[in-house]
Formats: C-alpha cells, sequence, structure tokens
C-alpha cells in the first residue's frame, strides 16, 4: 500500500471550512483514498473514500488531484465536534487484503 | 445499542497475567479485527480473521492469541502481559460484500484501554 504524508496538527476556527491535505505521491492506479478520522481515544470512524473523481457526503468532500498523488479532506463547516486527529490511507481495492494502515494522521483543532 | 461492543472498557493487570479481552458485534460482518494504538500514534494491527475458520496474523501478533468463537465474537489474549502491552485496544468489523456501499470500511468498536504494571 502506497505511503502517506499528512501535516502533524492543524487549526481551524469554528464555522469555517477545514482543509486537511494528504500526499501520497506513490499510489498505484488501482488504490483508493479513504479518510477515517478518530475523536478523543474513540474507535476510529469512516469519513469518506474515492479513486479519482472528488467525492462528497454528508460529512465531507474529497479532492482529488487529476495526477492522484495528492488529495485534500474538506469539512466545509467546523464544529467544535470535529476537533479530532484525521487518518489519509490509500489501498487497494477489497481483494482479500483488509488491512487498513493508520499513521500518525493530522490532529485538528477547532478554535471557538 | 453499540454494533461493536468491547469488554472491559479498562483493565489493569500485572505482569506475568494472562487477560482476555473480548469483542462481540451485531453488524453481521464476517471480518473482524484487532488493533493496538501506543499514545501519539497510529493503530497497528495484531490479528485478523475473515471468518469463524480463517485467522491470520498481522504486524505486530507476537506475545498475542486469538480466538474467534463465533461469527459475532473475536477474543485477544495476553498469556503473560508485559508492561509494553500497556495500549489502547480497538476491535473493528467489516463486510467484504460491501454492504455498507464502501469496501474497507472497518467499524470500530468503542476501545480497552489495558495497563500492565
Amino acid at each position: 500500500d502506497a505511503k502517506t504524508t499528512q501535516p502533524t496538527s492543524m487549526d481551524c476556527a469554528e464555522g469555517r471550512a477545514a482543509n486537511l491535505p494528504c500526499n501520497h505521491s506513490t499510489i498505484s492506479g488501482n488504490e483508493y483514498v479513504y479518510w477515517y478520522r478518530q475523536i478523543h481515544s474513540q474507535g476510529p470512524q469512516y469519513i469518506i473514500h474515492g479513486l479519482k473523481n472528488n467525492e462528497t457526503n454528508e460529512m465531507a468532500s474529497l479532492i482529488i488531484t487529476e495526477d492522484r498523488k495528492s488529495s485534500t479532506l474538506i469539512l466545509p463547516h467546523a464544529t467544535l465536534r470535529d476537533t479530532a486527529v484525521y487518518y489519509c490511507i490509500v489501498r487497494g481495492p477489497n481483494f482479500g487484503n483488509e488491512k487498513l494502515t493508520f499513521g500518525t494522521g493530522t490532529r485538528l483543532t477547532i478554535i471557538p | 445499542d453499540a454494533d461493536v461492543t468491547q469488554t472491559p472498557r479498562n483493565r489493569i493487570t500485572k505482569t506475568g497475567k494472562r487477560i482476555m479481552l473480548e469483542c462481540s458485534q451485531t453488524k453481521g460482518h464476517d471480518r473482524m479485527y484487532w488493533y493496538r494504538q501506543d499514545p501519539g500514534l497510529g493503530l497497528r494491527l495484531i490479528y485478523y480473521s475473515f471468518d469463524v475458520k480463517d485467522i491470520n496474523k498481522g504486524e505486530i501478533s507476537d506475545g498475542y492469541s486469538v480466538s474467534r468463537q463465533a461469527q459475532a465474537k473475536f477474543s485477544l489474549s495476553l498469556e503473560s502481559a508485559i508492561p509494553n502491552q500497556t495500549a489502547l485496544y480497538f476491535c473493528a468489523t467489516s463486510d467484504p460484500r460491501g454492504t455498507s456501499g464502501v469496501y474497507n470500511e472497518q467499524f470500530f468498536g468503542p476501545g480497552t484501554r489495558l495497563t500492565v504494571l
């Protein structure tokens, strides 16, 4: 699975959009980008995933660059409850290799 | 009710003791996982199971064993606990058929905080 690089920490003002970057320059053609978050020692929670097209769901948007070497998770209107560690994970489709490799992630702090 | 439950939620034990952490799920998923998390670090996979007859080692299986008693239950054992096994332990499940609509979406339990003195 491709390695990812994320900033260690970020701050964002409440109500503003939080943009979390992730570099995955060694991503291969069949690998997806997944985002999970972990709120204060709770179990991680799935947010969104994508292959090459931009994706949006009720939680967030995922913007993947055309060369797929980087992506950005966007929380459009951050709230205090979005304070968490955000993990960007790159891996292949579901062919029996189910392991998710969590790096150290980005600690996002929403400022009131 | 939570879909993935873990017991106990907190445990303090002594070096050399045997301890079992239990995980139960009501999601009907075939696949289950055990991860550990050390302070300031991401999660690392200990063991995973694709069904009741299938057990696989993860990246840090030494010092641990598991048992898949049923589709819904997956237990992690520390035969002789040592202090560097002090960590937060998470159980997770997933559905390879992707009925959640998402490949590789894993559903995590609330965690067990284990301290080995």
